[in-house]
């Protein structure tokens, strides 16, 4: 069965630093893998995503993840922080079912502080 | 123009009414979702449904209740609401196998 493992529910940086936000996944097949941001009050907005093709893909913001399959992993990352990427942060993989739908199965979140 | 729109933003009833949140995609998906967020910000998925044929059915209380009237709309019906059921809950959309369109939750107080 397909899940997601995000590791640390917290991570704090100083602004301009390097982000990295961990996720590890388990799939019996080659998974669909997605980050979401999620602002307080608000509902959940895609950074990027990983089908197949590319192995390191760039999101909006400024925010890149690689998928690595001997690793399992598809670790977010931004170069310098922002006190705006202040949020949480969800790691997903799409389960499909019947070939008529499927649904992303989330990880526990993390959140991210970015300290001034 | 609002991609995936929930009404109403927040709800505050009593134990034992029961209530509806509706859901309206105007992204011509195929499928629509309801997730429920709980307080630790753990998401779960409820239901799915393609096409207005219910896909999926995550082991949710008979007390809540989905429909669809059209690939369109997806509605959440909630009987004898408990205590438990205070959460934020996230209707999506999207076109197999692309991502989810979220909208911006419903916060669901029981007291």
């Amino acid at each position: 069965a397909q899940s997601v493992t995000q590791l640390g529910s917290h991570v704090s940086v100083s602004e301009g630093a390097l982000v990295l936000l961990r996720c590890n996944y388990s799939s019996s097949v080659p998974p669909y893998l997605f980050w979401y941001v999620q602002y307080p009050n608000q509902g959940l907005q895609l950074l990027l995503k990983y089908t197949t093709g590319a192995t390191l893909v760039k999101g909006i913001n400024g925010f890149e993840a690689e998928f690595k399959k001997s690793e399992t992993s598809f670790h977010l990352t931004k170069p310098s922080a922002h006190m705006s990427d202040a949020a949480e942060y969800f790691c997903a993989v799409r389960v499909m079912i019947y070939n008529q739908g499927g649904k992303l199965i989330f990880g526990q979140g993390t959140e991210l502080s970015v300290k001034p | 123009d609002t991609a995936v729109s929930q009404t109403p933003k927040y709800l505050v009833t009593q134990m034992g009414n029961d209530k509806s949140i509706k859901c309206e995609q105007n992204l011509g998906h195929d499928t629509m979702y309801w997730y429920k967020q709980d307080s630790k910000k753990f998401l779960k998925i409820m239901f799915s449904y393609n096409n207005k044929e219910l896909i999926i059915n995550e082991t949710v209380p008979n007390r809540f209740s989905p429909k669809s009237p059209d690939k369109a709309h997806l509605n959440l019906h909630i009987n004898s609401l408990e205590l438990g059921d205070s959460a934020v809950y996230f209707c999506a959309s999207s076109q197999v196998p692309s991502a989810l369109h979220f909208g911006n939750g419903t916060r669901l107080t029981v007291t």
